[in-house]
């Protein structure tokens, strides 16, 4: 079982690029977010959805999107990349109680 | 929002050692969960508490909800421990994301 899936685990953006960055999961979890973990910080979330069809804002959403068309994927967008949105990145998807389980990361590097 | 603060917030110890790293919180929660953060790696979930204390090999995790406090303890510390440690209040609302609080973690590093 591949748990949650997350892509790519390395990425450089120029400013002012877009990307999206991948999130799958095989658990059938309602629970999928997105977070930012920065140096001295503690895990901050940015988006997260409890269902298909349903998302919100986290702590720090701007400057990202996010879309939940099917229970397994969790898409990131970042609309015009800043080097402020430096950092790493990490999915996590969990059922209504239990533990999350989080994808291996993304490190985003915005020049 | 639910306060999280962790200490030590650094500890370097020696193998064998027994090593308690605690966490408290501000607001009543519905449970607790601790995670390890390996160099450069993945997050993985350690724990879930909500009342007591659970074991796991050499790790023990214990909370104590009227005191709003838990302990993560490790046995005969050995090197592959080291890691970040981050405790993580669930809110009482319930299950998913957007009721976790993380704190900022310990760093922990285990030497021969």
């Amino acid at each position: 079982n591949a748990g949650v899936t997350q892509t790519p685990k390395f990425q450089v953006l120029k400013t002012g690029q877009s990307m999206t960055l991948q999130c799958a999961q095989d658990m059938n979890h309602e629970y999928m977010s997105w977070y930012r973990q920065d140096p001295g910080m503690g895990l901050r979330l940015i988006h997260y959805s409890v269902g298909a069809g349903i998302t919100d804002q986290g702590e720090v959403p701007n400057g990202y999107n996010v879309s939940r068309s099917t229970t397994e994927d969790f898409p990131l967008r970042l609309l015009s990349a800043a080097p402020s949105q430096t950092s790493v990145y990490f999915c996590a998807s969990s059922a209504f109680v239990g533990a999350p389980t989080f994808g291996s990361g993304t490190r985003l590097t915005v020049v | 929002k639910n306060e999280v603060e962790q200490s030590p917030q650094n500890l370097t110890a020696q193998e064998g050692e027994f090593i308690t790293i605690n966490c408290s919180y501000s607001v009543g929660i519905s449970a607790l969960h601790w995670l390890q953060q390996h160099p450069g790696g993945g997050i993985v979930s350690l724990f879930m508490l909500s009342s007591g204390k659970k074991k796991h090999g050499r790790l023990i995790a214990t909370i104590n909800i009227q005191e709003k406090h838990s302990s993560l303890h490790i046995t005969a510390s050995h090197p592959r421990d080291s890691a970040v440690y981050i405790c993580a209040p669930q809110g009482l609302g319930g299950g998913g994301a957007d009721g976790l609080t993380f704190g900022k973690g310990t760093h922990l590093i285990i030497q021969p």
